[in-house]
């Protein structure tokens, strides 16, 4: 199994450019969730998904905008980057359940705005 | 503002001594989470604890979670050079499926 696999691993991009971060897993899992970690502030839920076309905003969604149309992909769309979006993004997948919160984590995408 | 606070945020220490670092929030957690990160690379999850006053061991990590599952600490013994990374804790404060982090405390080990 691959695991949680992320790409790009870097990217930068110009102020309202759009891009798409890719998000996809193996494991079957039906949670997956996007977090961006900034230096001291741990990580931040952006986006999550409970399955298969149902999406929810998690604490920062502003600017970023989600689909799952199927268990395995989760990409992450960045609508007019911001220099405030400056930041590393991590994709999660977990079972549901009792275990939803034990999380498998991806690389991460190391993303500069300009 | 951090539901989840750690501490210390940065810890530096030689190779072989003992160390404690703690996550404590003022909301009762459902169950915690402890996860180590290394530089360039996602979380990894360590343990979970759910019940209060519960104590695990991962070799020479011991995970403890107070009685009024408000806090929880990890020790680790005699730390090496690879425990060095980012120790984040992290919990369902709310209700849902949202987890919280915590800041994370970043451990260096010097040989």
């Amino acid at each position: 199994n691959a695991g949680v696999t992320q790409t790009p691993k870097f990217q930068v991009l110009k102020t309202g450019q759009s891009m798409t971060l890719q998000c996809a897993q193996d494991m079957n899992h039906e949670y997956m969730s996007w977090y961006r970690q900034d230096p001291g502030m741990g990580l931040r839920l952006i986006h999550y998904s409970v399955g298969a076309g149902i999406t929810d905003q998690g604490e920062v969604p502003n600017g970023y905008n989600v689909s799952r149309s199927t268990t395995e992909d989760f990409p992450l769309r960045l609508l007019s980057a911001a220099p405030s979006q400056t930041s590393v993004y991590f994709c999660a997948s977990s079972f549901s359940g009792r275990s939803s919160y034990e999380q498998y984590f991806g690389p991460g995408t190391r993303l500069t705005v300009t | 503002t951090q539901l989840l606070e750690q501490s210390p945020q940065f810890l530096s220490i030689q190779e072989g001594e003992n160390l404690t670092v703690y996550c404590n929030s003022s909301s009762v957690f459902s169950s915690l989470q402890w996860y180590r990160q290394e530089p360039g690379e996602g979380p990894v999850l360590l343990v979970t604890v759910v019940t209060g006053g519960e104590v695990k061991k991962l070799k020479r990590l011991t995970f403890q979670f107070g009685d009024a599952r408000k806090d929880s600490s990890l020790h680790i013994t005699a730390a090496q050079t690879g425990d060095t990374g980012l120790y984040l804790c992290a919990s369902s404060l709310n209700a849902g499926n949202m987890l919280t982090f915590g800041g994370g405390t970043r451990l260096m080990v010097k040989p």
